[in-house]
């Protein structure tokens, strides 16, 4: 069965500094999706990255970016200049291609200290 | 550009009482479409996902249903609530027969069953 492990269930960074936080998942696919969402206090889930398997580079979205390690199934989340806008629970999730559904990590909790 | 409702936002119902949360998705047509619940401080619980009007895939069994009367609506019901059924619900989309399920939810309802 595939599944996806954040380990870490809280974490704290200071403003204006970096973070990052770690998912590994678990899967015989060789074609597959991960993705990194974000759930504000407010609770809307928000997609903050994507990254598609088939591809080496790392991808990135302004103050956020991927590491990829295919080989090694990890799929980690930095946040470089943190802001207190970044406080909220993240969720790891993978979707095999092609696949309708996301397989979902428990979360983690962040906490931004000005 | 494509925009998800939900509603009720909040909603207080008693033990044994009904229960209809409606989904509406914008600007997009022939939508997958998903119910998820979230327990407090826990992760996401794929109820129902539906492909297609009259198409509904049950996730876990349980005291609830969903319905696809309209392409772009998902009903989540019950008959009689329980105690249990307290939860954040949330609604989400993805494109039908996309490459990745990359999915975008909805504000969710919070209900509260007492």
């Amino acid at each position: 069965a595939q599944t996806v492990t954040q380990s870490q269930p809280e974490m704290s960074v200071q403003e204006a500094e970096t973070v990052t936080l770690s998912c590994t998942y678990d899967t015989s696919e060789s074609d597959y999706y991960l993705f990194w969402y974000k759930q504000p206090p407010s609770r809307q889930m928000i997609l903050v990255i994507r990254q598609e398997a088939y591809k080496q580079q790392n991808a990135t979205e302004n103050r956020f970016s991927v590491n990829f390690q295919k080989a090694a199934k990890s799929f980690s989340l930095k946040i470089s200049d943190s802001q207190l806008g970044d406080a909220a629970m993240y969720f790891c999730a993978y979707s095999p291609g092609g696949s309708e559904k996301l397989v979902f990590g428990k979360g983690m909790k962040l906490t931004v200290n000005p | 550009s494509q925009t998800i409702h939900q509603w009720p936002a909040t909603l207080v119902q008693p033990v044994g009482s009904p229960l209809s949360l409606e989904c509406t998705v914008e600007g997009t047509s022939n939508p997958n479409l998903y119910w998820y619940r979230q327990a407090a401080g826990r992760g996401l619980q794929l109820l129902f996902y539906s492909v297609g009007i009259g198409q509904i895939s049950s996730e876990v069994p349980q005291n609830l249903s969903a319905s696809r009367p309209q392409d772009r609506q998902f009903i989540l019901s019950s008959k009689k609530l329980l105690l249990s059924d307290s939860g954040f619900y949330l609604c989400a989309w993805s494109v039908l027969g996309g490459i990745s399920s990359e999915q975008y939810f909805g504000p969710g309802t919070r209900l509260t069953v007492t």
